[in-house]
């Protein structure tokens, strides 16, 4: 069964501190791994999108990256902001591309960032 | 223009009325998607359209009715729901052919109440 595993499920941390969200992935075939951002009662925002031959790839303060060996992935945030309290979102596309490719979603990581 | 917009913000109908949702994209994205998110829950898929025409399914109740009538936009004509419906209803599109990820843009969603 295709399932997409993240940890922790919640996490609190102080402005201008580093935190790191960790996602656990089995699902065949392995397309694609990206990470979104959910602002509550908005839609997602693509962060970082993988192949199995990426390690790592960054989008500003936002750096991913998966190990397609242990099929584990992580999100690690540099020196927080306020807005960066949001559900953050790993999702795996599933398939051999195409519009039929199915995305398996996370339950998310709800970050709060306190000042 | 790089982004999805959906209308309404926000809709609250009762469980006979007939109401729609709209969603629109000027990217020429050629797959857009229908998804329903409950809180703190991850989307789930409901419809793919793919060149204007229903691709996935995924086994949604028929109270749901998907409707592409050209290659931008999206509607979702809803009629005798439940309570149970109530959610924010995204939607999503994407390039399946150009783009080698597929990447999904999601809109802000619309959140739906049904007394």
């Amino acid at each position: 069964k295709n399932q997409v595993e993240q940890s922790p499920q919640s996490l609190i941390i102080l402005e201008g501190k580093n935190c790191t969200l960790q996602c656990n992935y089995t699902v065949s075939p392995f397309s694609n791994l990206r990470w979104y951002k959910q602002d509550t009662g908005r839609g997602p925002v693509s962060l970082t999108i993988m192949t199995f031959s990426e390690n790592t790839k960054s989008n500003g303060r936002y750096t991913a990256t998966l190990d397609a060996d242990t099929k584990q992935s992580s999100l690690h945030i540099t020196a927080s902001q306020l807005s960066d309290s949001a559900s953050y979102i790993c999702v795996v596309s599933a398939g051999y591309g195409g519009a039929t490719n199915k995305l398996i979603f996370g339950t998310g990581t709800l970050l709060a960032v306190q000042p | 223009d790089t982004e999805v917009t959906q209308t309404p913000k926000h809709l609250v109908m009762g469980m006979t009325n007939k109401k729609s949702l709209k969603c629109e994209q000027h990217m020429g994205h050629r797959a857009m998607y229908w998804y329903k998110q409950k809180a703190k829950k991850p989307p789930e898929l409901m419809f793919v359209y793919s060149y204007e025409k229903l691709s996935i399914n995924e086994s949604v109740p028929s109270r749901f009715s998907p409707e592409c009538p050209n290659s931008s936009l999206l509607n979702l004509h809803l009629h005798a729901l439940q309570p149970e419906d109530s959610a924010l209803y995204l939607c999503a599109s994407s390039d399946p052919v150009r783009a080698s990820y597929n990447e999904q843009f999601f809109g802000p969603g619309t959140r739906l109440t049904v007394l």
